[in-house]
């Protein structure tokens, strides 16, 4: 089956700690995305990716950090600084032709709860 | 931070009647897109409509777009329980942003059998 997978489900974070989460995608997409959401909230974009090896910040990037070495890949760390780490964070990915390099493929998300 | 602000935050219905969600963005756009998300899901991808396009449907759903009022609804028909989802419009500004979207705060659907 194509798709994203994120793992783990649920994770949880003690303080001081960093912790990663994994996105997964099969779909050979070029561009990927971590979002995280809040309770009663809309998406808010954390980084992004269009290619291999290069990443942008997105509106809510502090406390976060994100490497991309294969396309395949797009592991998300949330660090020690980030001090309200408790969310939903959703990994999403993008193609290149016509409307799939516009739309985005959502994975089932990872709830992160603090200790 | 948002572009996009959703209305009514909240709607419930009856199965069988129809459901319309509002949305406002504040820049200028290259598409704008609906998205699904059931309760503790990912996000499913529903339709998408160009900003050279004022209407466009599929299935049960029909969207429509007012670049001048920088504005767009989703109206679902014949409503069923399985639509019970939240409801997100999604704003896609195109150029050096390629395919980012902003998301707005979505619209919680409940239908009642």
């Amino acid at each position: 089956d194509g798709g994203i997978t994120q793992s783990p489900k649920y994770l949880f974070r003690k303080e001081g700690q960093n912790v990663t989460l994994s996105c997964e995608q099969n779909l050979n997409h070029d561009a990927m995305y971590w979002y995280r959401q809040d309770p009663g909230q809309g998406l808010r974009l954390i980084y992004y990716s269009q290619i291999v090896n290069d990443f942008q910040k997105g509106d809510i990037a502090e406390g976060y950090s994100v490497s991309r070495e294969k396309k395949e890949s797009f592991p998300l760390t949330v660090t020690s600084a980030q001090k309200n780490p408790t969310a939903f964070y959703l990994c999403a990915s993008s193609g290149r032709q016509g409307e799939t390099q516009e739309t985005q493929y959502f994975g089932p998300g990872t709830r992160l709860l603090v200790l | 931070s948002q572009q996009g602000e959703e209305d009514p935050q909240a709607l419930s219905i009856q199965e069988g009647e129809n459901a319309t969600m509002n949305c406002s963005y504040k820049t200028s756009i290259n598409n704008l897109q609906w998205y699904r998300q059931n309760s503790g899901r990912g996000l499913v991808h529903l339709i998408l409509i160009r900003s050279n396009e004022r209407e466009k449907h599929s299935g049960r759903l029909r969207v429509t777009l007012d670049t001048s009022k920088k504005s767009s609804s989703l109206l679902i028909t014949a409503s069923r329980a399985a639509d019970t989802a939240s409801y997100f419009c999604a704003s896609n500004a195109g150029g050096t942003s390629y395919g980012k979207l902003t998301f707005g705060q979505g619209t919680i659907l409940t239908v009642h059998p």
